[in-house]
């Protein structure tokens, strides 16, 4: 199993670029989600998706959108960049259910510069 | 709203040596809480976490830590590190509403040294 994979691995925009991020897992998980990493700050969660066919806003959505194509995808889309969208960002999966099978498995991540 | 604080950003330890790494947390309900490690230019991966019942858990890497729900802490100790635990820690916290929704702390860098 690949477990959780993100494309691209390493992208640079201009301001007012778009670009989508795409995410894919080979675990059968229901739950789906995005988190931005900044110096300092963590993990933020940008959007969720509890199941296929649903999506949720997270802490810091604006300026993205999302899309769960089905149950093994989840993309991120940047309509139109802007520097403060640098970041890495990162996808997870969980098989949610019950708590005590529930664990979120990463990708390795997407670096985003945006100039 | 829940929120994790993570008071050390870095610590610096020489192999070998005990460390601590802090980790608090607030919440108005019942919480779960997890330590995940991210190595260099990697995603994250959980280290251990806390559901229910014993409040000391264990890693299979040595690592373990304590659910102290007075202190409303969770705090990770190794009591032996080695060269390769050097990595960025991270505490979250969680409540149940039929799928995980993890907050995370700022992190703590573990920096060993020889």
């Amino acid at each position: 199993n690949a477990g959780v994979t993100q494309t691209p691995k390493f992208q640079v925009l201009k301001t007012g670029q778009s670009m989508t991020l795409q995410c894919a897992q080979d675990m059968n998980h229901n739950s789906m989600y995005w988190y931005r990493q900044d110096p300092g700050m963590g993990l933020r969660l940008i959007y969720y998706s509890a199941s296929e066919g649903t999506t949720d806003k997270g802490e810091v959505p604006n300026g993205y959108n999302v899309s769960r194509l089905n149950k093994r995808e989840f993309s991120l889309r940047l309509e139109s960049a802007a520097p403060s969208q640098t970041s890495v960002y990162f996808c997870a999966s969980s098989e949610a259910g019950t708590v005590t099978r529930e664990t979120q498995y990463f990708g390795p991540g997407t670096r985003l510069l945006v100039l | 709203a829940q929120s994790v604080t993570q008071l050390d950003s870095q610590v610096p330890v020489f192999e070998e040596a005990p460390v601590e790494l802090r980790c608090n947390y607030s919440s108005s309900v019942s919480v779960y809480l997890f330590w995940y490690v991210q190595y260099p230019n990697q995603g994250l991966q959980l280290l251990l976490k806390y559901l229910s019942g014993s409040t000391l858990v264990e890693s299979i890497n040595g690592f373990e830590a304590e659910f102290n729900k007075s202190q409303t802490s969770f705090h990770l100790r190794k009591p032996s590190v080695h060269i390769s635990d050097t990595a960025e820690y991270f505490c979250a916290v969680s409540e149940w509403t039929g799928f995980q929704k993890l907050v995370f702390g700022t992190g703590t860098r573990l920096l060993v040294s020889p």
